[in-house]
């Protein structure tokens, strides 16, 4: 089976920028996405397409994808940021899903 | 605004059954490939399975055998039947949208509430 690999936490200070990383073989040859879930609340997109921001999230959330890993990368961290971040690709027609990361402000 | 409701959920015994539902609104539910996920304490998210706009399913090997997706498309309505329940089976199931498509891989937008499904004795 396909596995994608987080870092089950990572630590940021208000106003400076926060990577996320998501490891898997060959990842970059296929798109990647993210979702951030904070307590009690469902999954929500902030990118698809490796890059790419659905309407109505922040600029300061980008996304890149090379190699075997693909990156959420978020500047400018504010409070509000704090939540679970989540990485997804489609490898051998299974959706696969990373662990998860807590994003902790601090 | 698009919308995802899902119900159904509950406790059950291990090789029960039951069966989700989802109602979507705010969109043009015959048009979109849509899924269900669910998400346990100790093993995050995990796709459940998928159907299409032509009726094509979708199953990972964990429920492909056990579990059987189907949708409603003049009730605006998603389902999920679930035979033989087993414990591991336990977790919050949402109801989501998928965008992209089979050939390139899906993301999901938006997800509904969850419903969930407690397998015990």
């Amino acid at each position: 089976s396909y596995d994608l690999t987080q870092p089950p936490s990572v630590s940021v200070s208000p106003g400076q920028t926060a990577s996320i990383t998501c490891s898997g073989d060959t990842l970059g040859n296929n798109y990647a996405c993210w979702y951030q879930q904070k307590p009690g609340q469902s999954p929500v997109l902030v990118i698809y397409q490796d890059s790419k921001r659905p309407s109505g999230i922040p600029e300061r959330f980008s996304g890149s994808n090379s190699g075997n890993t693909a990156t959420l990368t978020i500047s400018g961290t504010q409070a509000m940021d704090e939540a679970d971040y989540y990485c997804q690709a489609w490898d051998s027609s299974t959706v696969v899903f990373g662990g998860g990361t807590k994003l902790t402000v601090l | 605004e698009v919308q995802l409701v899902e119900s159904g959920g509950g406790l059950v015994q291990p090789g029960g059954s039951l069966r989700l539902s989802c109602a979507a609104s705010g969109f043009t539910f015959s048009s979109y490939d849509m899924h269900w996920v669910r998400q346990t304490t100790g093993k995050g998210l995990e796709w459940v399975s998928a159907i299409g706009t032509a009726g094509d399913t979708y199953y990972p090997g964990s429920v492909k055998g056990r579990f059987t997706i189907s949708r409603e498309n003049a009730k605006n309505s998603l389902y999920l039947q679930m035979n033989s329940l087993r414990a591991g089976d336990t977790a919050v199931y949402y109801c989501a949208r998928g965008l992209g498509g089979y050939s390139y891989g899906w993301w999901f937008d938006p997800w509904g509430q969850g419903t969930l499904v407690t397998v015990s004795s």
